[in-house]
């Protein structure tokens, strides 16, 4: 997707690693978000940031941590991994215009 | 945790049919109400959206209608096509530009 990327695309860790996925954009956008997508759940809203350094958390973010030191990076650190972390996470961002995201294309992380 | 409600879970029509999808909403304090359309393997991308100062928009073959009264608003597809096959999420908006998505409808149109 133009302007944001997600690395790595596909991760599998074991249970109780740490692991940090990467939202890198180059939009200028002051907003950024962190979403996981499980089947039968929809879009979960796990963190988001509202500037450099400024973030919040959303509906599901115990067991989830994130930073933001510069304003094109967004990262999401799982800190001890579980398996029910296993999921599809999503990084979204935007400029706070209106409610329009550009979702990344994903990372698909499996915990085993 | 404000929900929104979405319905049907699964959704099969034939090409040129119409494709209808419902959306309920609890937050009334925020005036944004976007629908996401999600191809496999891709991240969701923004596909049309209302201010509820208006009942009704339209673009192309779809169309958001808009019941503020009822609190819900939903998603009519014309002249549905097999490209059209994806999974589609209604949303409302929050503070800090934050959406909360529905669960998602994953629409089949066979040719």
């Amino acid at each position: 997707d133009a302007g944001i990327t997600q690395s790595p695309r596909h991760k599998v860790t074991e249970t109780g690693t740490p692991v940090t996925l990467r939202c890198h954009q180059t939009e200028n956008h002051r907003y950024m978000y962190w979403y996981r997508q499980d089947p039968g759940h929809g879009l979960r809203l796990i963190h988001y940031s509202y500037g450099v350094k400024d973030t919040d958390k959303g509906e599901v973010s115990d067991g989830y941590s994130v930073s933001r030191s510069k304003t094109e990076d967004f990262l999401l650190t799982l800190e001890s991994a579980t398996s029910s972390q296993t999921s599809v996470y999503f990084c979204a961002i935007s400029e706070g215009t209106d409610y329009g995201y550009t979702f990344g294309s994903g990372t698909r992380l499996t915990v085993v | 945790q404000q929900q929104v409600k979405q319905s049907p879970q699964s959704l099969i029509v034939q090409k040129g049919g119409i494709s209808i999808i419902n959306c309920a909403y609890e937050n009334t304090a925020f005036d944004y109400f976007p629908w996401y359309q999600q191809f496999p393997g891709k991240g969701p991308a923004l596909l049309i959206a209302i201010r509820p100062d208006v009942s009704e928009k339209k673009e192309g073959r779809f169309t958001i209608s808009f019941n503020k009264s009822a609190k819900q608003f939903s998603l009519h597809i014309m002249d549905s096509q097999p490209g059209d096959s994806a999974t589609y999420f209604c949303a409302n908006g929050g503070s800090n530009y934050k959406l909360t998505f529905g669960k998602g409808t994953l629409l089949t149109v066979n040719p």
